[in-house]
């Protein structure tokens, strides 16, 4: 079960948009259309933002968009704002009801 | 509205045990799927287990198999965890999780989560 791997963080300006990725194995984000994307604003509790690779759920903006290449999932956030500043995580299935995260990634609006 | 309120953290000397509670309401708790997920402080999130509905499945992380144990009362809408043999590698806040789909399992994701509860392990 090891951690999927995402860049510790990334960076841009209002308007621009931005991918965070996250990498993992044919065990995990590569052998299943299982990954999920969540927001973690510091001190609150993470929030779904991207389900089953690219569905959003009810609520979330459109700017928030994924997708998946192989082992290889990605968020995309177009037109970033000032409060999408936070972290954010991947997660997928491995199989045998286990899960596994991403290290996440620290989005900064500058 | 869907609504997840863990309870039950607080300082724990090491080797001792817990039990987290996460009381849950607005939807019909005894058919979903339910996870536990920690974050250690300044650390990311790390998924701990899986019940489903019925309690009769129950799946942990490698980290903490044979110390933790999950479960639920769907007659009091509240979800468990018992940790036992505690390590400051222990020491997180603690997440109860929904899991997105009526009777289905496994819950492929996390739809909603509480507010954490804090688990400190020291002597």
């Amino acid at each position: 079960q090891s951690a999927l791997t995402q860049p510790a963080s990334e960076s841009g300006s209002p308007g621009q948009s931005i991918t965070i990725s996250c990498t993992g194995t044919s065990s995990d984000v590569g052998g299943y259309n299982f990954v999920s994307w969540y927001q973690q604003h510091p001190g609150k509790a993470p929030k779904l933002m991207i389900y089953d690779v690219s569905n959003r759920p009810s609520g979330v903006s459109n700017r928030f968009s994924g997708s998946k290449s192989g082992n290889t999932a990605s968020l995309t956030i177009s037109g970033l704002q000032a409060e999408d500043e936070a972290d954010y995580y991947c997660s997928s299935y491995t199989g045998s009801s286990t899960w596994v995260f991403g290290g996440g990634t620290k989005l900064t609006v500058l | 509205q869907v609504q997840l309120v863990e309870s039950g953290g607080g300082v724990v000397q090491p080797g001792r045990s817990l039990r987290l509670s996460c009381a849950a309401s607005g939807f019909t708790f005894s058919t979903y799927g339910m996870h536990w997920v920690r974050q250690a402080p300044g650390k990311g999130l790390e998924w701990v287990a899986v019940i489903s509905s019925d309690g009769n499945n129950n799946y942990y992380a490698d980290s903490v198999r044979g110390r933790f144990t999950i479960s639920r009362d769907n007659s009091k809408n509240t979800l468990y965890l018992l940790m036992n043999s505690l390590t400051a590698e222990d020491t997180a806040v603690y997440y109860c999780a929904k899991g997105p789909w009526a009777l289905s399992y496994p819950p492929l994701y996390m739809d909603v989560w509480g507010k954490g509860t804090t688990v400190t392990v020291s002597s």
